[in-house]
């Protein structure tokens, strides 16, 4: 069965700081892995996908890598901004045969404050 | 605006109560999914829809009841619950291009705002 875990918990920075979020699966036989940000009491916004064939994926200020042999991915952030502030969660799809096979697994997220 | 809305946004409901979620999307997929996510535990699928038919439960309570009448929507009907059942429950849909074998799809879900469900 697929686990994800996400590292930290929390985060609190100061405007202007590059931050890296953690993201740890334990199957490495995935689709893709897909990071999203859910703001208070919204649903999910899909800010990048990686094909597992792939090593990372840029949108603006967001870059995403991915090591599906060690089973990790970190998401980047450069200069926050208050507006970063959300819960940005990790989540894979697997393709092991098992109960997880097909499915998106999900982290518990990383809560995200940025302070002006 | 994700395409995604979900009615109501808020329900507070009694144990004996029958209530319904309504989930719709203005995308044009084929794909549709209910996910559930409590306070001390990961996002976590409930049901898969493709092409109106149901292709997954993921061990879910007869107590939550899917019902898929076309493409486009999708409601989850309620009925004596428990407060552990209270939870965000988060509708979202994709464009399945495997033609139903939903778990080789691994194009992007859109999800939709969620209905936050309290279970008195």
């Amino acid at each position: 069965k697929q686990e994800v875990t996400q590292i930290p918990a929390a985060l609190s920075v100061p405007e202007g700081e590059n931050l890296v979020l953690n993201c740890s699966f334990t199957d490495s036989a995935i689709y893709n892995l897909q990071w999203f940000r859910q703001d208070p009491g919204k649903g999910l916004t899909s800010l990048l996908l990686i094909q597992s064939s792939q090593r990372e994926q840029t949108s603006g200020r967001l870059n995403a890598s991915l090591d599906k042999s060690s089973g990790r991915s970190t998401l980047y952030i450069a200069a926050s901004q208050p507006g970063d502030s959300a819960t940005y969660l990790c989540a894979v799809r697997s393709r092991g045969k098992g109960t997880s096979y097909g499915k998106l697994t999900f982290g518990q997220g990383t809560i995200l404050t940025v302070h002006p | 605006e994700t395409g995604v809305t979900q009615t109501p946004r808020h329900l507070v409901m009694g144990m004996t109560n029958k209530k319904s979620l309504k989930c719709e999307q203005h995308l044009g997929h084929n794909a549709m999914y209910w996910y559930k996510q409590s306070a001390k535990k990961p996002l976590e699928l409930m049901f898969v829809y493709n092409f109106k038919e149901q292709t997954e439960n993921n061990s879910v309570p007869s107590r939550f009841s899917p019902e898929c009448p076309n493409s486009s929507h999708l409601f989850l009907h309620l009925h004596t619950l428990q407060p552990e059942d209270s939870a965000l429950y988060l509708c979202a849909s994709s464009q399945d291009l495997t033609g139903g074998s939903w778990r080789h799809n691994t194009d992007t879900q859109y999800f939709g705002p969620g209905t936050r469900l309290t279970v008195l």
